[in-house]
């Protein structure tokens, strides 16, 4: 089964700082996607960043990265100078590429401390 | 572009009445998802369709839930003789093509009383 797992429910960064959400799925597919969604309290899902499997090039935006370690199966983001506005749920998610259905992670509640 | 609209934004419906929640994909958009957010969780799968069609309903449950997208007009997600565990966010995505990436609308809440 395919499975998203985050394994850090909250975590707080100092502003302008750089935190590190930590990701880990389990497929036994080779073509793929993994995202990232921010959900503010708005409760609007944003889509922060999208990477392809076959892709070995870290996607990057703006003051978000990702790691991306295929055979681990690992997928973390990395926000950098941290900013008031990055307080939000963030959701790993995933989706292959035969399939129409994204799984979802638990979440990561980030707070950013002024 | 107003986006994929969804309405209600909220939505409190009784146990036994029915719950009906709109979409609106984005304009071009012919692909609309279906998820169900439950508290402090990650978003479920429930339905996904183009127009007219329902392409897969795997993570529809089988009873009280349905869903249409008709050639005109919004799609609709209809749960008869909602009960307390159906309150939940449910939110609606759509998408030009299967290829690419999902624009989700903001929700609908549904509380059950």
């Amino acid at each position: 089964a395919q499975t998203v797992t985050q394994s850090q429910p909250e975590m707080s960064v100092q502003e302008a700082e750089t935190v590190t959400l930590s990701c880990t799925y389990d497929t036994s597919e080779s073509d793929y996607y993994l995202f990232w969604y921010k959900q503010p309290p708005s409760r609007q899902m944003i889509l922060v960043i999208r990477q392809e499997a076959y892709k070995q090039q870290n996607a990057t935006e703006n003051r978000f990265s990702v790691n991306f370690q295929k055979a681990a199966k690992s997928f973390s983001l990395k926000i950098s100078d941290s900013q008031l506005g990055d307080a939000a749920m963030y959701f790993c998610a995933y989706r292959t590429n035969r399939d129409d259905k994204i799984i979802f992670g638990k979440g990561t509640r980030l707070h950013i401390l002024p | 572009n107003a986006g994929v609209m969804q309405n209600p934004r909220h939505l409190v419906r009784r146990r036994g009445q029915e719950a009906r929640l709109r979409c609106s994909p984005m304009k071009g958009h012919s692909h609309v998802y279906w998820y169900r957010q439950l508290p402090e969780e990650g978003l479920k799968f429930m339905v996904y369709l183009q127009k007219e069609n329902i392409i897969d309903e795997s993570g529809m449950p089988k009873e009280r839930f349905s869903a249409e997208f008709p050639k005109e007009g919004p799609s609709i997600l209809r749960i008869q003789q909602v009960v307390r565990g159906d309150s939940a966010a449910y939110f609606c995505a759509s998408s030009p093509d299967r290829v690419y990436g999902y624009t989700f609308g903001s929700g609908t809440r549904l509380t059950v009383v």
